[in-house]
């Protein structure tokens, strides 16, 4: 079956730093990719998405692309904020029911 | 758009008794719903899929006469714990997936109901 693999955390940097969650993924055929962040005590919110090879998924200075070659989907951003502490979950969408596949999620606490 | 609202928030019941959870998409319709749990810093667990106008689908390990679930309408769908025990205390989360179009199958999530048996 599907499945996602992402770096286990906690991760804890700086503000200003620069943040990489590696994520890969195992799944028949082409998945569609999302990243989703949750805050504390918050629901899942969908950070960003790529439902195709090469494609790059792009929101509040995160980004993530779809590499088939690598079956990755890494989260960077360039310069992390204080209220970018949450935990982000890599998660792939296959097939025809809709059912996602969470990896276990990361921890990421942003420091002033 | 694409919102999705779960009612309550938080409930603390008592043991051996039975709790309703809500979950509406307020301005889509939703063919399908999930129900996930998630433990204290912990992924989410899906526990069944729901489609409405049919029973759900569960997950391996979930009891379903446990964990009710009913999709009424392509809008609400209820999980209902019965006779619930310390050990239901947990995070629960539902997700709406639109009907048809180009964003057909993207998830929207509820912001989760926090659950405590005593």
């Amino acid at each position: 079956g599907d499945s996602v693999t992402q770096m286990e955390g906690p991760v804890t940097l700086s503000e200003e730093a620069f943040l990489t969650i590696n994520c890969t993924y195992t799944a028949t055929g082409y998945p569609s990719l999302f990243w989703y962040v949750q805050y504390p005590g918050e629901g899942l919110q969908l950070l960003l998405k790529a439902t195709k090879a090469d494609d790059k998924g792009s929101n509040k200075g995160f980004e993530a692309t779809y590499r088939k070659e690598t079956t990755s989907f890494h989260l960077e951003k360039g310069s992390v904020q204080v209220s970018d502490s949450a935990v982000y979950f890599c998660t792939s969408l296959g097939g025809s029911n809709y059912k996602l596949t969470f990896g276990k999620g990361t921890l990421l606490t942003v420091n002033p | 758009g694409a919102v999705v609202s779960q009612h309550p928030s938080w409930v603390i019941c008592k043991s051996g008794t039975s709790v309703k959870i809500e979950c509406r998409s307020l301005d889509f319709q939703a063919t399908t719903m999930f129900w996930y749990r998630q433990f204290p810093k912990q992924s989410l667990m899906l526990m069944a899929t729901s489609n409405e106008g049919s029973k759900a689908t569960y997950e391996q390990g979930v009891e379903k006469d446990k964990f009710l679930i009913n999709h009424a309408s392509l809008t609400l769908s209820t999980l209902t714990v019965t006779s619930a025990h310390p050990e239901d205390s947990s995070f629960y989360i539902c997700s709406a997936a639109r009907s048809g179009g180009g964003r057909a199958g993207e998830q929207y999530f509820g912001p989760g109901t926090r659950l405590t048996v005593t």
